[in-house]
C-alpha cells in the first residue's frame, strides 16, 4: 500500500528556516517523480517544487531561490527546506506522488500534510 | 504561466446534477485531472487524463474536455459529494498548475 506521511511543520517566525519530511512506503522515490504542493488558510492549491525520479529539481517561481527539495534514498524520505520564512508561506504543505505518463502529470497518491506557520 | 478559470461555487440538489467547469486557452489540448477535496482531508483524485476514473470513484463522476472548457460531471449529488473540486494541467515550462477550486455545496 502507498502511504506519504509529512512531517515537521510548526510555528516559526518571520526570516527562519525549517525543513520538512516525507516518509514514502509502498514504492521507491528512485522510480518516481515527486511534488511538494502548498495550501495557505483557505485558499486553493499551489504546486510548489518537484524532484524527478533522477535527482534534479524544478520550482515554482514563487519559491525559486528560497526553498530546496532533496531526498534520502536509504530513508526512501523526501525534504522540503525552507529559507527566509514569510508571512505568505504559511500553508499546509503536502507531499504527492506525481504520476508522468501520456504527456501529462497527475498525482495519485497525497500525504497528509503539515501545518506551516510563519508569525512573530 | 497556463491559467486555468474555475467558478467559486456550485450548488445542487441532491439527486440532481452538478457540472464544474475548468476554462484555459485550448484546454482541449491539454489532459486535465480533477481532484475533491473534503474540509479537513488531503485532495484525492476523482478524474483523470479527462475522463479516466481511479478504482474505488464512484461512476456517477465523469468528465469531459473540449476547446477552452473542461467539464466534472456528477451524477445523483450525494451529500457525501461536499466539496471543493480543483481542476489540474501540466504546462509545458513543467510546472503543475491548479485552478482556483470550486466549491461544491449540496442543498
Amino acid at each position: 500500500e502507498v502511504q506519504l506521511v509529512e512531517s515537521g511543520g510548526t510555528l516559526v517566525q518571520p526570516g527562519g528556516s525549517l525543513t520538512l519530511s516525507c516518509a514514502a512506503s509502498g514504492f521507491s522515490l528512485t522510480s518516481n517523480f515527486m511534488s511538494w504542493v502548498r495550501q495557505a488558510p483557505g485558499k486553493g492549491l499551489e504546486w510548489v517544487s518537484l524532484i524527478y525520479d533522477g535527482g534534479s529539481t524544478s520550482y515554482a517561481d514563487s519559491v525559486r531561490g528560497r526553498f530546496g527539495t532533496s531526498r534520502d534514498i536509504s530513508r526512501n524520505t523526501l525534504f522540503l527546506q525552507i529559507n527566509n520564512l514569510r508571512a505568505e508561506d504559511t500553508a499546509v504543505y503536502y507531499c504527492a506522488r506525481d504520476q508522468i505518463e501520456r504527456g501529462s502529470s497527475w498525482y495519485s497518491h497525497w500525504g497528509q500534510g503539515t501545518l506551516v506557520t510563519v508569525s512573530s | 504561466s497556463y491559467v486555468l478559470t474555475q467558478p467559486p461555487s456550485v450548488s445542487v440538489a441532491p439527486g440532481q446534477t452538478a457540472k464544474i467547469t475548468c476554462g484555459g486557452i485550448n484546454i482541449g489540448g491539454r489532459s486535465v485531472h480533477w481532484y475533491q477535496q473534503k474540509s479537513g482531508q488531503a485532495p484525492v483524485v476523482v478524474i483523470y487524463y479527462d475522463t479516466d476514473r481511479p478504482s474505488g470513484i464512484p461512476e456517477r463522476f465523469s468528465g469531459s474536455n473540449s476547446g477552452n472548457t473542461a467539464t466534472l460531471t456528477i451524477s445523483r449529488v450525494e451529500a457525501g459529494d461536499e466539496a471543493d473540486y480543483y481542476c489540474q494541467v501540466w504546462d509545458s515550462s513543467a510546472d503543475r498548475v491548479f485552478g482556483g477550486g470550486t466549491k461544491l455545496t449540496v442543498l
